[in-house]
């Protein structure tokens, strides 16, 4: 069976460091990977996503970047991390006409 | 007009009662579509996926017309632990993923 592994849960960083996050896919290949950002109360913001081993879609302008170096690894990067980039980052994957699996979620706050 | 639309809610219903959501979509070309479950401060989990025909599970009754394009959720009997925000979501024709910013629902005893 598939599974999505995302890391870590939790996530405090001072202004200016920098950001990685890890999406891990399992049991599936050439996934459609995902990432998303939610502040709190509001709904999903579609940051990036990736149909192939480094393509990379960017749907915002902003301060992250992301890359697929193996087909079902997802990562997300900052080089500087400012106050607005906290947030709730979900990591998902479909398949073509498929629904989506999420992994269990970053909650990052930077101070 | 959004793409998808959903009432934010919170729908405040007393334990036992039914209720039902809508959510409307602007995308005639739209695929496939799904009713996610999110749990305070967790990831949203597929509830149900919404065929032409209907489907029901359980408690849970789903429903498309494309006609009038919006699709609906059914929650009968409801409990406490049906309480969470419930996402829309379609495929669009490019198999990208659409999504409603969610109704919350609260169930009170």
């Amino acid at each position: 069976s598939q599974t999505i592994h995302q890391w870590p849960a939790t996530l405090v960083q001072p202004v200016g460091s920098p950001l990685s996050l890890e999406c891990t896919v399992e049991g599936t290949s050439n996934p459609n990977l995902y990432w998303y950002r939610q502040a709190a109360g509001r709904g999903l913001q579609l940051l990036f996503y990736s149909v192939g081993i480094g393509q990379i879609s960017s749907e915002v302008p902003q301060n992250l970047s992301a890359s697929r170096p193996q087909d079902r690894q997802f990562i997300l990067s900052s080089k500087k991390l400012l106050l607005s980039d906290s947030g709730f980052y979900l990591c998902a994957w479909t398949q073509m006409n498929t629904e989506a699996f999420f992994g269990q979620g970053t909650r990052l706050t930077v101070v | 007009r959004k793409e998808v639309e959903q009432d934010p809610g919170p729908f405040n219903v007393p334990e036992g009662a039914t209720v039902a959501f809508n959510c409307t979509y602007s995308n005639s070309a739209s695929q496939s579509f799904f009713w996610y479950r999110q749990d305070c401060r967790k990831e949203p989990k597929l509830l149900m996926s919404v065929y032409s025909s209907g489907n029901e599970d359980g408690r849970f009754t789903a429903q498309l017309n494309r006609a009038s394009q919006y699709i609906s959720l059914l929650i009968r009997d409801s409990k406490l632990s049906d309480s969470a925000t419930y996402l829309c979501v379609f495929l669009d024709s490019n198999y990208q993923l659409i999504w409603g910013a969610g109704t919350k629902l609260i169930i009170k005893p």
